[in-house]
């Protein structure tokens, strides 16, 4: 089936240490998001790429790092310096050929202990 | 800069009862608009999208008119149903097509509850 695969669903981490999330794609398409949801305050911009080997800084890019190595995979990685990394994490796609629709991974949930 | 504003929730309705969630935007050109669903649990899907003043979308029974004179989008559907319940997102998108494709701006989300 084509889509967006996000993994782990559920993660937890202890304070001061990295986690990757991952986010795979089948669905051929050029750009790849990550953002951000917390209750109450919509999606916010993480990390951005809309080609392979290129990525650019959304609104809170701070604490976090990304590779676009694969067209198919946006690795996105919670460091230690993010202050307060507890939400839900949203990966998402466009085609670029559409009027900016994306396309929603699942979402990782990570908790920090 | 660029901003979209939600009513506030939760809404909470019976079913078969009509729905309205206003959504107003902010924006320094001619954006595209979107509702996005998010089931619990799940990540969003995109409900309907409006390219330019005046387009209505449409999907599933919700539908959104592009006001340009209010800058609004509202979503309405006319008797929801308890499936009907999740999370509605409106957002904004611009230079579709361009450098900033996908990068669009989201409201904070409302809050569906449909009671049977």
């Amino acid at each position: 089936d084509g889509g967006i695969t996000q993994s782990p669903k559920y993660l937890f981490r202890k304070e001061g240490q990295n986690v990757t999330l991952s986010c795979e794609q089948n669905l051929n398409h050029d750009a790849m998001y990550w953002y951000r949801q917390d209750p109450g305050q919509g999606l916010r911009l993480i990390y951005y790429s809309q080609i392979v080997n290129d990525f650019q800084k959304g609104d809170i890019a701070e604490g976090y790092s990304v590779s676009r190595e694969k067209k198919e995979s946006f690795p996105l990685t919670v460091t230690s310096a993010q202050k307060n990394p507890t939400a839900f994490y949203l990966c998402a796609t466009a085609s670029g050929r559409d009027t900016g629709e994306l396309f929603f991974g699942e979402g990782s949930r990570l908790t920090v202990l | 800069g660029n901003s979209v504003t939600q009513m506030e929730g939760p809404v909470t309705l019976s079913e078969e009862a009509f729905l309205t969630i206003n959504c107003t935007y902010t924006a320094t050109g001619y954006p595209s608009l979107f509702w996005y669903v998010q089931y619990p649990g799940e990540g969003l899907q995109l409900l309907l999208k409006a390219t330019k003043a005046d387009d209505k979308g449409s999907n599933k029974g919700f539908e959104a008119t592009y006001r340009k004179e209010t800058t609004s989008f509202h979503l309405e559907k006319g008797s929801v149903q308890v499936s009907d319940s999740a999370v509605y997102f409106c957002a904004l998108s611009l230079n579709a097509g361009g450098t900033s494709y996908g990068k669009l701006t989201f409201g904070q989300g409302t809050i569906l509850t449909v009671h049977p």
